[in-house]
C-alpha cells in the first residue's frame, strides 16, 4: 500500500459526459502528479501541483482540469469525454516539490468511455 | 512526449537468469529513477540515481548511469517469476519539476 488513495477505481461513462477523479496523497506529501496511461501512449504526464499551486503542465487537454485543495487532496476533472479518453489515470504524490524524489503511486482509476 | 525510451520493449527470460533493460533520454537530467508496474496496477519506485552518480545497487538491482551517452541500464540478477512486470525509467530535469516516464520494458520471467 503506497498510501495514495484514488477513487473511484473504475468508472464507465458515456461520450460527452463529465467525470471527477479524486486523489488523496500520502500524509505529509505536498506534491501531487496526474498521469494518463493508455495502451498506445504509455504514461503521459498531465499536471503537477505543489501545496495548492500548479507547478508543471504536460500534455493535458483543454477539456481536462485539475486542482489541489487546502487539505492537499486533488481532483482531476475530465469533460466532454471522448472514446479516446479511455485510459488508466494515476495520481502520485511526493514529499518534494520537483521530480527529484521518489513518487508514490495510487492504484489508478480505470476510465472507460462508451 | 516521452523523455525516455526503454529498450527492449519486451524481454522474456528463464527464471534465474539476469535481465538487463536500457533507458535512453534526450535532455540533461537531474535524477533518473526506475519504477516497476505489475499489470494494471500503480507504479512502484525501485531506485533513484543522481546525475553525479555512475552506479547504484539495491538488493538484486543494479543501475548504471552514463550521462555522456544519456543512458541508463537496470540489471535484475537471479530473476524470479515475481519480477514479471513492466519497468519504466523516469527523469527530472534541472529547472523542470515534472517527472517524465519512458515507454517501458515488459519483462516476462518464464518459470
Amino acid at each position: 500500500d503506497s498510501g495514495v488513495t484514488q477513487t473511484p477505481k473504475h468508472l464507465i461513462t458515456a461520450t460527452g459526459q463529465r467525470v471527477t477523479l479524486r486523489c488523496s496523497p500520502r500524509s505529509g506529501d505536498l506534491s501531487v502528479y496526474w498521469y494518463q496511461q493508455s495502451l498506445d501512449q504509455g504514461l503521459q504526464f498531465l499536471i503537477q501541483y505543489y501545496n495548492g499551486e500548479e507547478r508543471a503542465k504536460g500534455n493535458i487537454l483543454e477539456r481536462f482540469s485539475a486542482q489541489q485543495f487546502p487539505d492537499l487532496h486533488s481532483e482531476l476533472n475530465l469533460s466532454s469525454l471522448e472514446l479516446g479518453d479511455s485510459a488508466l489515470y494515476f495520481c502520485a504524490s511526493s514529499v518534494v516539490r520537483g521530480g527529484q524524489g521518489e513518487a508514490f503511486f495510487g492504484q489508478g482509476t480505470r476510465l472507460t468511455v462508451v | 512526449s516521452q523523455q525516455g525510451e526503454e529498450d527492449p520493449q519486451a524481454l522474456s527470460i528463464q527464471e534465474g537468469e539476469n535481465a538487463t533493460m536500457n533507458c535512453s533520454y534526450k535532455t540533461s537530467i537531474n535524477n533518473l529513477q526506475w519504477y516497476r508496474q505489475n499489470s494494471g496496477r500503480g507504479l512502484v519506485h525501485l531506485i533513484l540515481i543522481r546525475s553525479n552518480e555512475r552506479e547504484k545497487h539495491s538488493g538484486r538491482l543494479r543501475v548504471t548511469l552514463d550521462t555522456s551517452k544519456k543512458s541508463s541500464s537496470l540489471l535484475i540478477t537471479a530473476s524470479r517469476a515475481a519480477d514479471t512486470a513492466s519497468y519504466f525509467c523516469a527523469t527530472d530535469n534541472f529547472g523542470n519539476e515534472k517527472l517524465t516516464f519512458g515507454t517501458g520494458t515488459r519483462l516476462t520471467i518464464i518459470p
